[in-house]
């Protein structure tokens, strides 16, 4: 079936770097755009960045130009979120979710968590 | 970016009962790109509605979308039980900005 799974999240320091993966399976991933979302505790949904199908194409919310990187590899059927620097506001849950008809199937979340 | 006002913040209503959700845009939502999301406690986000009025793929029909514009409503025609949640709109006509509301908790009166 069409999946997404999220892994890479913890418990990091303030300043420390994480990268985030995005497993998707049941579908042609090379044919998608994904997006990062993210949701700190008790509060809604944000959109954090997207990835074009091809990767050349990458947008991000303001927040966070210049800390998050999103790449993609096709040939592993797998997302990326590289987060630089982290910020005690960074901490969220952080989803992927495909491109299609807004954002149509998502992952279940990988926690992160930025405390000294 | 295109600011998104959900109101009101909560909604207490008993299963059986009609549910309306509203959803402001700050600007027009280009090409009707309006989509609506459940979140159950612990879940990941489910699309219901997208461009507007569009069930998503197994969405039961007592769910609606409706609106132009700036304004957009999210309709529950009759409750069940499992339809209590916070419900989310978004647009993504102003891609590849992406903006969603600040959410509505529908609860059981």
């Amino acid at each position: 079936q069409v999946q997404l799974v999220e892994s890479g999240g913890g418990v990091v320091q303030p300043g420390r770097s994480l990268r985030l993966s995005c497993a998707a399976s049941g579908f042609t991933f090379s044919s998608y755009g994904i997006h990062w979302v993210r949701q700190a505790p008790g509060k809604g949904l944000e959109w954090v960045a997207v990835i074009w199908y091809d990767g050349n194409d990458k947008y991000y919310t303001d927040s966070v130009k210049g800390r998050f990187t999103i790449s993609r590899d096709n040939s592993k059927n797998t997302l990326y979120l590289q987060i630089n620097n982290l910020r005690v506001e960074d901490t969220a849950v952080y989803y992927c979710a495909r491109e299609g008809n807004s954002m149509d199937v998502w992952g279940q979340g990988t926690t992160v968590t930025v405390s000294s | 970016e295109i600011v998104l006002t959900q109101s009101p913040g909560t909604l207490s209503l008993s299963p059986g009962e009609r549910a309306t959700l509203s959803c402001r845009a700050s600007q027009s939502v280009s090409r009707g790109y309006l989509a609506w999301y459940q979140q159950k406690p612990g879940q990941a986000p489910r699309l219901l509605i997208y461009g507007t009025s569009s069930r998503s793929t197994g969405i039961p029909d007592r769910f609606s979308g409706s609106g132009s514009g700036t304004d957009f409503t999210l309709t529950i025609s009759r409750l069940e039980p499992e339809d209590f949640a916070v419900y989310y709109c978004q647009q993504y006509g102003n891609s590849p900005r992406y903006s969603f509301g600040q959410g509505t908790r529908l609860e059981i009166k």
